[in-house]
């Protein structure tokens, strides 16, 4: 059960994209097509941004997505804005009916 | 209105007890899987267990098993966390959340909680 490995943070300018990866092996994130991603405010709780690898829930802007490859999960956000700024975390299922999350990638808007 | 609300949280120390609660309105709750999430502080998420709709199945991380344990009260639309012999490492923000997908590898949380804060310390 071991934390996906995400990269510390990332950052851009208001209207670039960027993408964040979530790497984890073939017992998760490269067994399943089952990766979600949640964005977190500073304070708040977690929010389900992705799931099942590319699926939006009603309400999350299309400049979210998600794409796989292997064992490399990724989120991209496009047009970046201000209240993008937030801390991004991605899960996988991780078999025996568990559950693991990434370590988490602190976007910051330039 | 869709709502989780956790309660219970506060300062017990190392060895203790503590059970954590979550109020669910909104949704039949007595139709989903439901879950534990923690968060250390500054740390990232880590998923705790999760309890199946009637609380036949019940599955935990490595590090709370045999030590916490999930139960429900569907009649009283409450999901609960009793965590016996508290640590320091499980000081954590405890989020109750819904766990959706439809199959049992297909695992995603599309509600949550605000949050209950637990603090182990002497």
């Amino acid at each position: 059960q071991s934390a996906l490995t995400q990269p510390p943070s990332a950052s851009g300018s208001p209207g670039q994209s960027v993408t964040i990866s979530c790497t984890g092996t073939s017992s998760d994130v490269g067994g399943y097509n089952y990766v979600s991603w949640y964005q977190q405010h500073p304070g708040k709780a977690p929010k389900l941004l992705i799931y099942e690898v590319t699926k939006r829930p009603s309400g999350v802007p299309d400049r979210f997505s998600g794409s796989k490859s292997g064992n490399t999960a990724s989120l991209t956000v496009s047009g970046l804005q201000a209240e993008d700024e937030a801390d991004y975390y991605c899960c996988s299922y991780a078999g025996s009916n568990t559950v693991v999350f990434g370590g988490g990638t602190k976007l910051t808007v330039l | 209105e869709v709502q989780l609300v956790e309660s219970g949280g506060g300062l017990v120390q190392p060895g203790g007890s503590l059970r954590l609660s979550c109020a669910v309105s909104g949704f039949s709750f007595s139709n989903y899987w439901m879950t534990w999430v923690r968060q250390a502080p500054g740390k990232g998420l880590e998923w705790v267990g999760n309890i199946k709709q009637d609380g036949s199945e019940k599955y935990y991380v490595d590090s709370v098993k045999g030590r916490f344990t999930i139960s429900r009260d569907n009649a009283r639309n409450s999901l609960y966390l009793q965590m016996n012999s508290l640590r320091d490492e499980d000081t954590a923000v405890y989020y109750c959340a819904r766990r959706r997908g439809g199959s049992p590898t297909n695992w995603y949380f599309d509600l949550w909680g605000r949050g209950t804060l637990v603090t182990v310390s002497s």
